[in-house]
């Protein structure tokens, strides 16, 4: 299974909105709504911002949302906030029953 | 509140097995629909999902380990753990173990993370 592919970085200045793509094939992102993303600041585990698509856990800004188009989620983060700087990554359930991460986004926040 | 721990030897020397182990606490590792998981991530890489089991399923693994993992599950230990044979310099790596809820894709709980480097 092959990675599923997400912009290496992004940037945006503090109050500003960005989105980060993740591009898979129809086995993978265009077959199941179980795409998530996650945010890992340095030396820190994942935490996950929205599963299922669309889904916001308890205690996450309402500033996170996501949605997905054909085998592309994106991930959308508004107004930006310095503790926003992390990287990011998706992950979506496959046709084999196995799951596969994106490469990683390194959002900046100027 | 769930909180998971891994545990393991740190270096593991080339061609031999690496093993871990996740201990969970705040809640019993067989009570609800949870897929227990095993992520790594290379230093200065992005994830990779290793592999799953299931309280009472057979274990899942990434392609392209599966002939060299192994996950089990110890229900009264509360602990699941993870075997990777025939290791080399590319399986240096932080290894997570992380909860899943079946039927969503939110790995909801994770360890902190343990770091594994293979070298003689």
């Amino acid at each position: 299974q092959s990675a599923l592919t997400q912009p290496a970085s992004v940037s945006g200045s503090p109050g500003q909105s960005i989105t980060i793509s993740c591009t898979g094939t129809s086995s993978d992102v265009g077959s199941y709504n179980y795409v998530s993303w996650y945010r890992q600041h340095p030396g820190k585990a994942p935490k996950v911002m929205i599963y299922d698509v669309s889904n916001r856990p308890s205690g996450v800004s309402n500033r996170f949302s996501g949605s997905k188009s054909g085998n592309t989620a994106s991930l959308t983060i508004s107004g930006l906030q310095a503790e926003d700087e992390a990287d990011y990554y998706c992950t979506s359930y496959t046709t084999s029953g196995t799951w596969v991460f994106g490469g990683g986004t390194k959002l900046t926040v100027l | 509140q769930v909180q998971l721990q891994e545990s393991g030897p740190g270096l593991v020397k080339p061609s031999q097995t690496l093993s871990l182990t996740c201990t969970v606490s705040g809640g019993s590792i067989s009570s609800g629909n949870y897929y227990w998981s095993w992520i790594r991530q290379p230093a200065g890489e992005g994830l990779e999902w290793i592999g799953h089991i299931y309280t009472s399923g057979s274990p899942n693994y990434n392609p392209s380990l599966k002939s060299r993992v192994t996950i089990l599950i110890d229900t009264s230990k509360n602990q699941f753990s993870l075997k990777l044979s025939s290791v080399t310099a590319a399986d240096t790596a932080v290894y997570y173990c992380a909860r899943r809820l079946y039927g969503s894709g939110n790995f909801d709980y994770w360890g902190q993370g343990t770091l594994v480097t293979v070298s003689s």
